[in-house]
């Protein structure tokens, strides 16, 4: 089946800069690719997404990469703000039966 | 907006009792999910259904069954509750094959 990998599990960044959150997949069947943000003690949601026919996408601060040769896909937030503290969700979805297959996540902190 | 209710936000429960847990979606949604989560371990996949009365296993379905009646409910069922059953419980519908995940609030099911 699909495996996920996610990296890293922790990070730390300054108010202002750049974070990224990188995973990897397996299956190369897998053609969906969301990102799911979770705030303390909230539901999981949607903040971006990208399918396998594009090579990036972008939404104001927000972008998504994708490299479908490596099998692996990214999460680029920019200009960073302490609402951006969560726990970051990449998932890969449309290899086995359509099923999503979760990375471990990334728990984000932005220092004010 | 798409709404997935989660009939109980804290439940707790003995060992050994029979345990359901509902989800209802209002946007006549036909995919369904049960994910578990867990620190450090991301969202993992228990059950899903494509349609009424269809239930497929997913990576982790030991102690764990499903009934979908109905195509806005999807109930989880603990047949003989035990401790390592203790953990968040997230339903989740999509429109469709590769569209995203939409998830109730969660249940944070705790056996002693």
């Amino acid at each position: 089946g699909e495996n996920v990998e996610q990296h890293p599990s922790t990070l730390s960044v300054q108010e202002g800069d750049s974070a990224v959150i990188k995973c990897t997949y397996s299956d190369s069947a897998s053609n969906y690719f969301p990102w799911y943000k979770q705030e303390l003690g909230k539901r999981p949601q949607l903040i971006i997404d990208i399918r396998s026919n594009v090579g990036e996408k972008k939404d104001q601060r927000i972008a998504v990469t994708l490299n479908k040769t490596a099998k692996h896909f990214s999460l680029h937030i920019t200009e960073t703000q302490p609402e951006d503290s969560a726990v970051y969700f990449c998932a890969a979805m449309g290899g086995n039966a359509g099923k999503s297959t979760f990375g471990d996540g990334t728990t984000l902190t932005v220092k004010p | 907006d798409v709404k997935v209710t989660q009939s109980s936000r804290y439940l707790v429960k003995r060992t050994g009792e029979k345990v359901f847990l509902e989800c209802v979606q209002d946007m006549d949604h036909e995919n369904m999910f049960w994910y578990r989560q867990d620190p450090g371990l991301g969202l993992r996949l228990i059950y899903f259904s494509y349609d009424v009365k269809m239930k497929e296993k997913g990576d982790i379905p030991e102690g764990y069954s499903v009934s979908r009646e109905k195509k806005e409910r999807f109930s989880l069922i603990l047949e003989s509750a035990s401790t390592n059953q203790t953990s968040m419980y997230l339903c989740a519908s999509r429109e469709g094959y590769n569209s995203p995940l939409h998830f109730g609030n969660g249940t944070r099911l705790t056996v002693t």
